[in-house]
């Protein structure tokens, strides 16, 4: 079966610098999630989108902005890059209108910034 | 708001024994409640849910967990660990409350198996 792709897999980017993260979601899902995992702590909400439209806001600082795009996939750019930053990006996706209302994971992006 | 607390942030186990994560959670809603494994340097894969239907809820490998309302737990176990169990454990909540749907989760338990 189809799961969520991640890329890149790993990133290393130095301070002040800017990254982007794509996020491919399973086919027909139309709700996408993103997390930030620092190391030793547990996953924290930053963002979610449903049919393209952000729809929950969490930890995610103002440096940072996503957005879905119309094939559903998403993106999430980091600017300001901070060392603080460093940590494992996960995106997930549900079928909401399905009533589905687990997320299945992708593989993460591991981020360091030097 | 929706809280979840890992009651034990480490669990050892030898292999054969029965494992006993335990999970308790707050939510203003009903819930829909997940049991998450993250093995070394991996993702995140969904072991079981609740979602309002039975309260003894079966998952993949042999993991099974019980939705008690009133005493808001949501404990994990296993009749029989094995080696490959050996992995962090993370219990999840959301809300259901709309399209957000955001997860969230427990401080996470590191299970270890010993031989």
């Amino acid at each position: 079966a189809a799961g969520v792709i991640q890329s890149p897999r790993h990133l290393i980017k130095e301070k002040r610098e800017t990254a982007t993260l794509k996020c491919y979601p399973i086919p027909r899902h139309d709700t996408v999630y993103w997390y930030q995992q620092g190391p030793g702590q547990d996953p924290q909400f930053l963002i979610s989108f449903y049919e393209k439209m952000q729809s929950d806001k969490g930890s995610i600082p103002d440096r940072f902005s996503a957005q879905q795009f119309s094939d559903y996939h998403s993106e999430l750019n980091m600017s300001s890059l901070e060392l603080g930053d460093s940590a494992l990006y996960f995106c997930a996706s549900s079928f909401f209108t399905s009533g589905v209302y687990e997320q299945y994971f992708g593989p993460g992006t591991r981020l360091t910034v030097t | 708001a929706q809280s979840v607390t890992q009651l034990d942030s480490h669990v050892s186990v030898s292999e054969g024994t029965p494992v006993l994560l335990r999970c308790n959670y707050s939510s203003s809603y009903s819930p829909s409640l997940f049991w998450y494994v993250q093995h070394p340097n991996k993702g995140l894969q969904l072991l079981l849910k609740y979602t309002s239907a039975a309260t003894l809820v079966k998952g993949i490998n042999g993991f099974e967990a019980e939705f008690k309302k009133s005493e808001t737990s949501f404990h994990l176990t296993k009749p029989s660990a094995h080696m490959s169990d050996a992995a962090e454990y993370f219990c999840v909540v959301s809300d259901r409350r709309g399209a957000g749907n955001m997860l969230t989760f427990g401080g996470g338990t590191r299970l270890m198996v010993k031989p």
